[in-house]
């Protein structure tokens, strides 16, 4: 089943934009994920932020987490055409195990108009 | 080392048929995780494997299915008696132990994209 929803489903936004994913999940966590894919392929790691933070950054990538709303939000700055894909928040318990399995949303599909 | 890797790439299989899928993780990865994903879907989880131990499976997994890690490193996944619902990409995924996935998050292959017709 799937943990949580993403928001919005699809996101269009023009070369140079910001664009603000949101995700929203149902259970306590230890980390949240986000996950990128491209058309047909694999799905590739961007951030993690672990439980107990609140803000991370990565290049152009900024991720928050809200626990106490059980939700987060990842923002690219200065998109680009190659941004164009789906992307993913996943969640896990802690690292013991199998309790570190990852549990995906539907995710969002951002288009990146050139 | 270069990744996760996933054969075949694409599978069409006729319904009733079995197929394996074959899953080879970054070397040094001691856990390898199994996801089925859906047009239009987030990925479901599978299976789990820690060194050669399968150590949960998801309800998701019948009894058609069945997944081994024999020796600690690759892993397959076998579908038998195929039904059109199990067309899907099968994802596979490694990660390190300890605090790895808490550390690095998780290297996924590009996945096997299973038709049933």
């Amino acid at each position: 089943s799937q943990q949580g929803e993403e928001d919005p489903q699809a996101l269009s936004i023009q070369e140079g934009e910001n664009a603000t994913m949101n995700c929203s999940y149902k259970t306590s966590i230890n980390n949240l994920q986000w996950y990128r894919q491209n058309s047909g392929r694999g799905l590739v790691h961007l951030i993690l932020i672990r439980s107990n933070e609140r803000e991370k950054h990565s290049g152009r990538l900024r991720v928050t987490l809200d626990t106490s709303k059980k939700s987060s939000s990842l923002l690219i700055t200065a998109s680009r055409a190659a941004d164009t894909a789906s992307y993913f928040c996943a969640t896990s318990g802690d690292y013991t195990g199998a309790n570190s399995k990852l549990t995906f949303g539907k995710g969002i599909t951002l288009s990146v108009r050139p | 080392d270069t990744g996760v890797s996933q054969n075949p790439r694409h599978k069409i299989t006729k319904r009733g048929q079995n197929v394996t899928f074959r899953c080879d993780p970054i070397s040094e990865h001691n856990r390898l995780y199994w996801y089925r994903q859906t047009l239009g879907q987030g990925p479901e989880f599978l299976t789990y494997f820690q060194n050669e131990a399968q150590l949960e499976k998801s309800r998701l997994l019948s009894d058609r299915f069945s997944a081994e890690r024999p020796k600690g490193s690759f892993s397959t996944l076998e579908i038998q008696r195929t039904e059109q619902g199990d067309s899907a990409m099968y994802l596979c995924a490694s990660s390190s132990g300890g605090a790895g996935p808490y550390l690095y998050g998780y290297t996924f292959g590009s996945g096997t994209r299973l038709t049933v017709v």
